[in-house]
């Protein structure tokens, strides 16, 4: 079946350092990638996406990487800040479905280390 | 403002009182969706609305209804609350693309005791 899955539940990462969160999905039609940030108190917001027809997308310190051919999806977060401590989700979509919903993963909470 | 406005942020109430939980959007969008979320769980779709004539059942949809009163607000109703239904619950909408995913309200914190 569908699932949006993350290896590591919980990350630890030093000040500065850089940040690699990671996510399998097992739906090989799924077309269209999303990773969300989830500060305590607050709602999922949007920091990068990412279509099937490409491998890589980076952002301001965020870079999206998709590998197809063994359906993983990795957030790397450059100089880590204190900040950036949250949950992180991925998620995964089929666009143009006409029914199309989001799945999410359950997330890997990031912890910055001073 | 916010895009997406979820009334009340926090609310206790008692087993067997109806609830309801209220988003309003000023994105435009025509989707809306709700979810549930249980710590060390990721988000569960209650319901969804692609526009206001249409209403949609997600995975974990009993014990809930939900009313769309216009493009821009969707309710979320608990007839009788019960304890299991102690979460956050969130609003979403998002575009007829799926393009730019969803966009969250801050959510509202639900204890029935």
């Amino acid at each position: 079946g569908e699932s949006v899955g993350l290896h590591l539940p919980t990350l630890s990462v030093q000040e500065g350092d850089n940040s690699i969160i990671n996510c399998a999905y097992s739906n090989s039609a799924s077309d269209y990638f999303i990773w969300y940030k989830q500060e305590s108190g607050k709602g999922p917001q949007f920091i990068i996406d990412i279509r099937s027809n490409m491998d890589k997308r980076q952002g301001q310190r965020v870079t999206v990487l998709l590998n197809k051919t063994v359906k993983h999806l990795s957030l790397q977060i450059a100089a880590t800040q204190p900040g950036d401590s949250a949950v992180y989700f991925c998620a995964e979509n089929i666009l143009g479905w006409g029914d199309d919903k989001i799945i999410f993963g359950k997330g890997t909470r990031l912890h910055i280390l001073p | 403002d916010a895009d997406v406005t979820q009334t009340p942020r926090n609310r206790i109430t008692k087993t067997g009182k109806r609830i309801m939980l209220e988003c309003s959007q000023t994105k435009g969008h025509d989707r809306m969706y709700w979810y549930r979320q249980d710590p060390g769980l990721g988000l569960q779709l209650i319901y969804y609305s692609f526009d206001v004539k249409d209403i949609n059942k997600g995975e974990i949809s009993d014990g809930y209804s939900v009313s769309r009163q216009a493009q821009a607000k969707f309710s979320l109703s608990l007839e009788s609350a019960i304890p299991n239904q102690t979460a956050l619950y969130f609003c979403a909408t998002s575009d007829s693309t799926g393009m730019g995913g969803y966009t969250f309200g801050s959510g509202t914190r639900l204890t029935v005791v």
